[in-house]
């Protein structure tokens, strides 16, 4: 079993604040790194498929990074809105090891 | 294009009874997938189908859990008996080609509760 660590736990930003968090992984034997975002009652979207160490990936006001030699990944929202309200998850080698994610709370 | 369903999306039994949970993936999906959620706990993978075939079932708990894909389309967990800590969300997710890169659709998860 190998260890995805994501932090904050959950995080409480005010409508329009820029946010991230972290996903770190084992460095060793990476495959690639997944992000999801998760809303309560549905299932888990996936966001970015990272594979590249430097890999930088955009969709919106929502942005990752990778660092396969450290073992982390960074994702960004820029000018959180409500509706980015929603638990995000990564995953190391896809299926097999998840995060317990980041809750993230966005007020008006 | 229909997504991933599952059924039913809540279940309630008594701890020794048995339950089907069932997984509907993406049309022309080959890879199929089940995990679980346990309350408070990460995603934990359970296995993965490649069409009929268990390519990597390693992480289902034990023997009570009996997963089938006859005919490569949709898929079955079957918990027999189950016990209290099987209660949690069980989500199916299917992806088109391969497993350790491409992208998996989830399902919206069926919802068990033993007790």
């Amino acid at each position: 079993i190998l260890n995805v660590e994501q932090s904050p736990q959950s995080l409480h930003v005010q409508e329009g604040d820029s946010t991230n968090f972290t996903c770190s992984f084992p460095s060793s034997n990476f495959y690639a790194l997944h992000w999801y975002r998760w809303e309560t009652a549905k299932s888990p979207e996936a966001l970015f498929v990272m594979t590249l160490n430097g890999d930088e990936k955009k969709k919106g006001r929502i942005s990752a990074t990778l660092n396969t030699k450290e073992g982390y990944s960074y994702l960004y929202i820029k000018g959180s809105q409500p509706e980015d309200s929603a638990t995000y998850l990564c995953a190391f080698r896809n299926a097999l090891n998840f995060g317990k994610g980041t809750s993230l709370l966005v007020t008006p | 294009e229909a997504g991933v369903t599952q059924f039913p999306s809540h279940s309630v039994i008594e701890k020794g009874q048995t339950v089907t949970l069932r997984c509907d993936p993406i049309s022309g999906h080959d890879n199929l997938y089940w995990y679980r959620r346990v309350m408070g706990k990460e995603i934990k993978f359970l296995l993965h189908f490649v069409k009929e075939s268990k390519q990597d079932e390693s992480g289902m708990p034990n023997n009570r859990f009996l997963a089938e894909r006859t005919g490569g389309t949709y898929s079955t967990l079957k918990v027999q008996p189950a016990e209290l800590e099987d209660s949690g969300v069980y989500f199916c997710a299917s992806s088109q080609v391969g497993f350790r890169v491409n992208e998996q659709y989830f399902g919206p998860g069926t919802r068990l509760t033993v007790t």
